[in-house]
């Protein structure tokens, strides 16, 4: 059973477009964290959410967190090439060390 | 600035060989974990160590060891591989437990077996 499930899966845009990705579950989390991967590479953070109904902002990145604390989603204004890479959710419930990781949403900005 | 360190970077198996994942950090980190990456997946947990000297299965666990050998080192081994074993393995450390706390992951072992 998937925990959290992240759309689209892929997604293919043109520089300078806006996009949104989601990140859904049934389930309550402690936070939320978004991390960006890029081929040959390992995930690297981009933001951590704990709140309910909290936005944040990296440059050209806005973060949400579902007032309930079950979803989240990014939205990338104005898209660059060097946003390309594969965005990956993950949740944590408590303080066990665990991490729920979503399949990911595989985006390409086209120049 | 070495942060997570994974050895070796790639490695071809036969059915049944074994063989250790290395994985190093210089962070001071409390908690280390192992995930496997497949294809179109996320990352799956295996195991993790939340301090020295503890170590817990993840999600999937069947078929791998681990040995958090002192606060820096925490290794992956198979003991007999299959072909379904077969991933991108990923090591990450983060200060603590805690539910807030950034992980930092290594660049990866990219293992295939035959």
């Amino acid at each position: 059973t998937q925990l959290l499930e992240q759309s689209p899966q892929f997604l293919s845009i043109q520089e300078g477009e806006n996009l949104t990705v989601y990140c859904n579950s049934s389930s309550v989390f402690s936070s939320l964290q978004w991390y960006r991967q890029e081929p040959g590479e390992g995930p690297v953070l981009l933001v951590t959410v704990v709140t309910g109904g909290e936005v944040k902002k990296l440059k050209r990145l806005t973060f949400q967190f579902g007032d309930a604390r079950k979803d989240s989603s990014l939205h990338i204004t104005a898209a660059q090439t060097g946003d390309t890479g594969l965005y990956l959710c993950a949740g944590a419930r408590g303080n066990a060390g665990k991490s729920t990781f979503g399949d990911g949403t595989t985006l390409t900005v086209k120049p | 600035n070495a942060g997570v360190t994974q050895t070796p970077k790639f490695q071809v198996l036969k059915t049944g060989q074994s063989m250790t994942l290395q994985c190093a950090q210089d962070m001071n980190h409390n908690s280390m974990y192992w995930y496997r990456q497949d294809p179109g997946m996320g990352l799956r947990l295996i195991y993790y160590s939340a301090s020295e000297g503890t170590t817990d299965k993840g999600e999937v666990p069947n078929g791998y060891n681990v040995s958090r050998l002192n606060k820096r080192e925490f290794s992956l081994r198979l003991e007999s591989a299959a072909p379904s074993q077969t991933s991108v393995y990923f090591c990450a450390s983060s200060a603590d437990r805690g539910y807030n706390q950034p992980q930092h992951f290594g660049d990866g072992t990219r293992l295939s077996i035959l």
